[in-house]
C-alpha cells in the first residue's frame, strides 16, 4: 500500500542546534516533493520543493534532500530558533495537476 | 495583495446537516483545491479545480461537491453531515502545477 511517514513523535531540540527531519514513502513515484511549515490552527505554509531530479535544495537557513533510490527526505533547519517551533509537513506530487499527498507531519519544538 | 481567504472562519453543524464553505484564491491564481485535515493528520486531498471543472479528485464520497466561479473563487459543499466530518477544511490556489497557497481554513465541528 501506499504510505508516507514521518517522525511520529516531536522533535526536542535546543536553540541553536541543527533540527532533521525525516520523511519516507513507499510505492509513490512523485516528480517532486514538498515541504510546509503549519502553525496551530493556521493554514500550511510552503517551503521548499525539490524535484526527483535534484538531490538537494537550500533556503536561507533550510536545507532538503530527495534520495529517489531511498524513497526518502531529509529537512534540516540549521541555527534553529524558538520561532522555528511548528509542525512539518512533507507532501508528494501524486496524480498530476499538483495535487499533493499529505504525511502526518512532525511537531519541532526549539527551546531556548 | 490579499491571500487566500475563506470563510466562515468557525461553523457549527448537526449531524445530516449541509454546509457550503467558500474560498477565494489569491489573485492571479485559476486553480484551487481543497483538503480536509482531521486533527492530528496532514491534510487529504478532496478534489481540485479548474476552469469551472472538476479536474482532478480524492477518494471522498459523493456527498462531497464543489464549484468555480468564472473569477475563480470556489465553494465546498457538504451534504447529509456525519460525525467524521468535523475537520479543518483547506482551501489552496495555485498558478501553475506547483507550489500551493493554503488559506487559513474553516473549522466545522458536526455535533
Amino acid at each position: 500500500s501506499q504510505k508516507i511517514e514521518q517522525n511520529s513523535e516531536a522533535l526536542n531540540i535546543q536553540e541553536g542546534k541543527t533540527a532533521t527531519l525525516t520523511c519516507n514513502y513507499t510505492n509513490y513515484s512523485p516528480a517532486y516533493l514538498q515541504w510546509y511549515r503549519q502553525d496551530p490552527g493556521r493554514g500550511p505554509v510552503f517551503l521548499l520543493l525539490i524535484r526527483e531530479n535534484e538531490k538537494e535544495k537550500r533556503k536561507e537557513r533550510l536545507k532538503v534532500t530527495f534520495d529517489t533510490t531511498l524513497k526518502q527526505s531529509l529537512f534540516h533547519i540549521t541555527a534553529s530558533q524558538p520561532a522555528d517551533s511548528a509542525t512539518y509537513l512533507c507532501a508528494l506530487e501524486t496524480g498530476g495537476y499538483s495535487t499533493l499527498t499529505f504525511g502526518k507531519g512532525t511537531m519541532l519544538l526549539v527551546s531556548p | 495583495d490579499a491571500g487566500v481567504t475563506q470563510s466562515p472562519t468557525h461553523l457549527i453543524k448537526t449531524r445530516g446537516q449541509q454546509v457550503t464553505l467558500r474560498c477565494s484564491p489569491k489573485s492571479g491564481h485559476d486553480t484551487v483545491s481543497w483538503y480536509q485535515q482531521a486533527l492530528g493528520q496532514g491534510p487529504q486531498f478532496i478534489f481540485q479545480y479548474y476552469e469551472e471543472e472538476e479536474r482532478q479528485r480524492g477518494n471522498f464520497p459523493d456527498r462531497f461537491s464543489g464549484h468555480q466561479f468564472p473569477n475563480y473563487s470556489s465553494e465546498l459543499n457538504v451534504n447529509a453531515l456525519l460525525l467524521g466530518d468535523s475537520a479543518l477544511y483547506l482551501c489552496a490556489s495555485s498558478p501553475t502545477d506547483n507550489e500551493q497557497f493554503f488559506g487559513p481554513g474553516t473549522r466545522l465541528t458536526v455535533l
